[in-house]
């Protein structure tokens, strides 16, 4: 069965603070893993996917297979990066799962000035 | 292209009545999914579709609700008879239905039974 936990349902930093949202997973296949961002009263939207490694508004994440990880961070956060932060995993390009995501529970991340 | 739209984006009603939500994925997208967002439970997938074709609707909550997609580019959940505790913003969302492929969501429906 595939498991996503975000540990932290609150996270509060300072501006020009790190930041790090946690995300966990438990799958037994290859995962795919995405970070969403829901900015107050939007909609969700694509923050960036593990296969990409790039970094996007200054987030990174890196899939760690060992610890079944994908953390999201940023080295210096500013107040517009408050919003819910949402980690899905999918099960892969292959099987069935015909694009489903399963989510985590969600980090409200406020960043103060 | 536009995305995926939803209608309406809000919608108040009394409790009772019958609510219909709209979806149009965007365009070439093969799977689409229904979600319901609540402070007490989260993103909450209800139902998702596949080439038309309900794949799994195990995460809807009752016979009140049911979703349909007569064609690939329009979607519809409805709630008959409404409650109050179905109030929740309701999310749509589609993908090209691979796994390394991401979803993309709408605006999202916010619904008040009252």
């Amino acid at each position: 069965a595939q498991r996503v936990t975000q540990p932290e349902k609150l996270l509060s930093v300072f501006k020009g603070a790190p930041v790090e949202l946690k995300c966990n997973y438990s799958y037994s296949g290859s995962p795919e893993l995405f970070w969403y961002v829901q900015y107050s009263r939007q909609r969700l939207q694509l923050l960036l996917r593990h296969i990409s490694r790039e970094s996007i508004k200054g987030f990174t994440a890196d899939l760690n297979k060992g610890e079944t990880s994908f953390h999201l961070k940023k080295p210096f956060a500013q107040e517009e990066d408050s919003a819910m932060y949402y980690c899905a995993l999918s099960g892969g390009k292959g099987g069935t799962s015909y694009g489903k995501l399963t989510f985590g529970q969600g980090t409200i991340l406020t960043v103060h000035p | 292209d536009a995305g995926v739209i939803q209608s309406p984006r809000h919608e108040v009603t009394e409790m009772g009545q019958e609510v219909t939500l709209r979806c149009k994925p965007i365009s070439g997208h093969n799977s689409l999914f229904w979600y319901r967002q609540t402070m007490m439970r989260g993103l909450e997938l209800l139902i998702y579709f596949n080439n038309n074709v309900p794949i799994d609707d195990s995460g809807m909550p009752e016979d009140r609700f049911s979703a349909k997609m007569p064609n690939a580019s329009f979607s519809t959940l409805k709630i008959q008879p409404s409650e109050p505790r179905d109030s929740a913003v309701y999310f749509c969302a589609s993908s090209f239905g691979k796994g390394n492929q991401p979803q993309h969501f709408g605006d999202g429906t916010r619904l008040s039974i009252l």
